[in-house]
């Protein structure tokens, strides 16, 4: 199988405040993990490339300071929105690539409601 | 830029109706292209993908798509619904080499009645 979990499932916080998100593949490793936002009745949206061991890589418009992106681990990626304001209230969801054979097939996660108040 | 239109929104269908959800895609080069599934509440699962080779791909649950080159398109079909197909249905593409970025459409949402 291919199994990635995110955490928290939910999470409410204050504006101002800085929240983390973990990302994990449960049964495989993953050199490159994604990370998506999902606004209601709209599709997914690409923040950023997460890469084991090395930088993330932006897409235009992200705001690399406000969402900080870490793989340290080949099973790990966690996104921590800083400074959250309710205009980050989102759903936010992770994928995972399972190794080079399989490199064109991402397993998402089940996502991560964020609600800033 | 890629981009991917999905031109269903919303469609409701009754059970056993046919179903077509069009998928078309913007961008020259060779493309790998998607079919994703989101039941209500459930996380984004593959259905279908086409890499190359045959045009006609089938996938889970009876669904099957086709990729016509020449029109940029890549259409999801499944012969009869099922209420449990009730769901959001994205289409995604991503550039062969673009380092598996992915690029989604919009979605439709996909409500079968009994």
């Amino acid at each position: 199988g291919a199994v990635v979990s995110q955490h928290p499932s939910r999470v409410i916080c204050k504006s101002g405040t800085s929240v983390k998100i973990e990302c994990r593949s449960l049964d495989f490793q993953a050199t490159t993990m994604f990370w998506y936002r999902q606004f209601p009745k709209k599709s997914l949206m690409l923040m950023a490339t997460s890469n084991e061991g090395s930088k993330a890589t932006y897409e235009q418009g992200v705001e690399k300071d406000k969402f900080l992106i870490n793989h340290a681990s080949l099973t790990l990626s966690t996104l921590t929105v800083t400074s959250a304001h309710p205009e980050d209230s989102s759903f936010y969801i992770c994928s995972a690539v399972k190794g080079q054979f399989d490199s064109y097939e991402q397993y998402f996660g089940p996502g991560t409601r964020l609600t800033v108040t | 830029a890629q981009s991917v239109s999905q031109h269903n929104h919303h469609v409701i269908l009754s059970e056993a109706a046919s179903l077509e959800l069009g998928c078309n895609y913007s961008y020259g080069g060779t493309v790998n292209l998607f079919w994703y599934v989101q039941y209500p509440g459930q996380h984004l699962q593959l259905l279908l993908k086409y890499f190359s080779g045959d045009p006609l791909v089938k996938g889970i649950k009876g669904f099957e798509a086709e990729f016509i080159k020449s029109k940029f398109s890549f259409n999801l079909r499944k012969p009869s619904v099922q209420w449990s197909d009730t769901a959001e249905y994205f289409c995604a593409v991503n550039a062969s080499g673009g380092y598996n970025k992915l690029i989604f459409g919009a979605g439709t949402r996909l409500a079968v009645h009994p």
